[in-house]
């Protein structure tokens, strides 16, 4: 089956430390984003990628960072710069421009120890 | 810059009962719209998305949603709900600029709740 993977679905942060999650996807898509959902402020966009070996920030990329090796894969890191990781973290997929649909993965939730 | 204004954040509703869900957007570019559902610890699944052609677009599970220009509207439309159907609906738009490439803007999202 087609897809977005994501994982782990639960993740806990202690304090000063850097976590990753994953994101995989198996649509031959060429766009790639990541968003964090807070409750009650939908969705904000944290970092994009249009083509491999390339990304832009979104609205709120301060304490995150991302890489795009793969055309599959694009994996956000959690940094400890970042100071409210506490949220609900969604990896999405399109084809290419920008009125296709987006493809969301099942989310990661990222606690804090 | 483009924005999403969800007008309700939560909306009530019987089963059977007709239910609208309003958007209203604000961009300086021509748009795209889309409705997302989110169910409880999940991901966003697409219900339906308005890119040119017909202003009245159906989607699935019964849902529609007509396109206004004037009133820069996208409101979402069900002529009766299931218990199913409880969930929380993201209105986005999409739009092309020079510095922020392509990119959806999300509203805050409406909860729907259906009562039996």
């Amino acid at each position: 089956d087609g897809g977005i993977t994501q994982s782990p679905k639960y993740l806990f942060r202690k304090e000063g430390q850097n976590v990753t999650l994953s994101c995989e996807q198996n649509l031959n898509h060429d766009a790639m984003y990541w968003y964090r959902q807070d409750p009650g402020q939908g969705l904000r966009l944290i970092y994009y990628s249009q083509i491999v070996n390339d990304f832009q920030k979104g609205d709120i990329a301060e304490g995150y960072s991302v890489s795009r090796e793969k055309k599959e894969s694009f994996p956000l890191t959690v940094t400890s710069a970042q100071k409210n990781p506490t949220a609900f973290y969604l990896c999405a997929s399109s084809r290419d421009s920008y009125q296709e649909t987006q493809y969301f993965g099942p989310g990661t939730r990222l606690l804090v120890l | 810059a483009q924005s999403v204004t969800q007008l309700d954040s939560q909306v009530p509703v019987f089963e059977e009962a007709p239910v609208e869900l309003r958007c209203n957007y604000s961009s300086s570019v021509s748009v795209y719209l889309f409705w997302y559902v989110q169910y409880p610890n999940q991901g966003l699944q697409l219900l339906l998305k308005y890119l040119s052609g017909s202003t009245l677009v159906k989607g699935i599970n019964g849902f529609e949603a007509e396109f206004n220009k004037s009133q820069t509207s996208f409101h979402l439309r069900k002529p009766s709900v299931h218990i199913s159907d409880t969930a929380e609906y993201f209105c986005a738009v999409s739009g092309l600029s020079e510095t922020s490439g392509s990119r959806l803007t999300f509203g805050e999202g409406t909860q729907l709740t259906v009562n039996p």
